[in-house]
């Protein structure tokens, strides 16, 4: 199965910070990854798809981006919502998997 | 607007066996693939099966292959999750989820709330 290998495990950062976090696949998945949120409680929600793409009525201060088998998902302003647990998830071939988890926690 | 709901799950004994269900609505349901994904408690998501749209094909992680079976009935937009031989490891919230296209492969954009099993003597 593919690893998908998510950095870091937990950040801090303040509101109006700029957060990136990184996936790396074990082998070349072109651009098929997702990144997800959760927050504690809830259902994971889709916010990028293919790499870079912004899913349907999610803010434009998410983004994504690839370069090889590294993926980014970027915050540009955090904002108080913003703090939850991401989750990178690569659809290339099955099984799918999942990155470990970023939480992302108030500073 | 969609709206799954995942029914069936509970405490069982280890080696037992445990249907979940996931009733979907709002879009449809015959045109899209199903996944079940798993979270145990304080982990990360593990995503577990998947059927596609027309039964065609079927995919599972290793840890379930033999032991769990994903199923669907278009007439009635449910998606199921027959698990047996069950260990306490399988112990999770059970999410059941939509492939983001239509009569294709993708990610998976719309999700149920949950159902926890427990698997425990």
């Amino acid at each position: 199965a593919i690893q998908m290998t998510q950095s870091p495990s937990s950040l801090s950062a303040s509101v109006g910070d700029r957060v990136t976090i990184t996936c790396r696949a074990s082998q070349g998945i072109n651009i098929d990854l997702a990144w997800y949120q959760q927050k504690p409680g809830q259902a994971p929600e889709l916010l990028i798809y293919d790499a870079s793409s912004l899913q349907s009525g999610v803010p434009s201060r998410f983004s994504g981006s690839a370069s090889g088998t590294d993926f980014t998902l970027t915050i540009s302003s955090l904002q108080p919502e913003d703090f939850a647990t991401y989750y990178c998830l690569q659809d290339y071939t099955y099984p799918w998997t999942f990155g470990q988890g970023t939480k992302v926690e108030i500073k | 607007q969609v709206q799954l709901v995942e029914s069936g799950g509970g405490v069982v004994q280890p080696g037992g066996s445990l249907r979940l269900s996931c009733a979907a609505s709002g879009f449809t349901f015959s045109s899209h693939g199903m996944h079940w994904v798993r979270q145990a408690p304080g982990k990360g998501l593990e995503w577990v099966a998947f059927i596609r749209y027309d039964v065609s094909n079927k995919y599972y992680t290793d840890s379930v292959k033999g032991r769990f079976t994903i199923s669907r009935d278009n007439s009635k937009s449910t998606v199921f999750l027959q698990m047996n031989s069950l260990r306490p490891e399988d112990t999770a919230v059970y999410y059941c989820a939509k492939d983001r296209v239509s009569m294709g492969f993708g990610e998976l954009d719309y999700w149920g709330q949950g159902i926890l099993v427990t698997v425990s003597a």
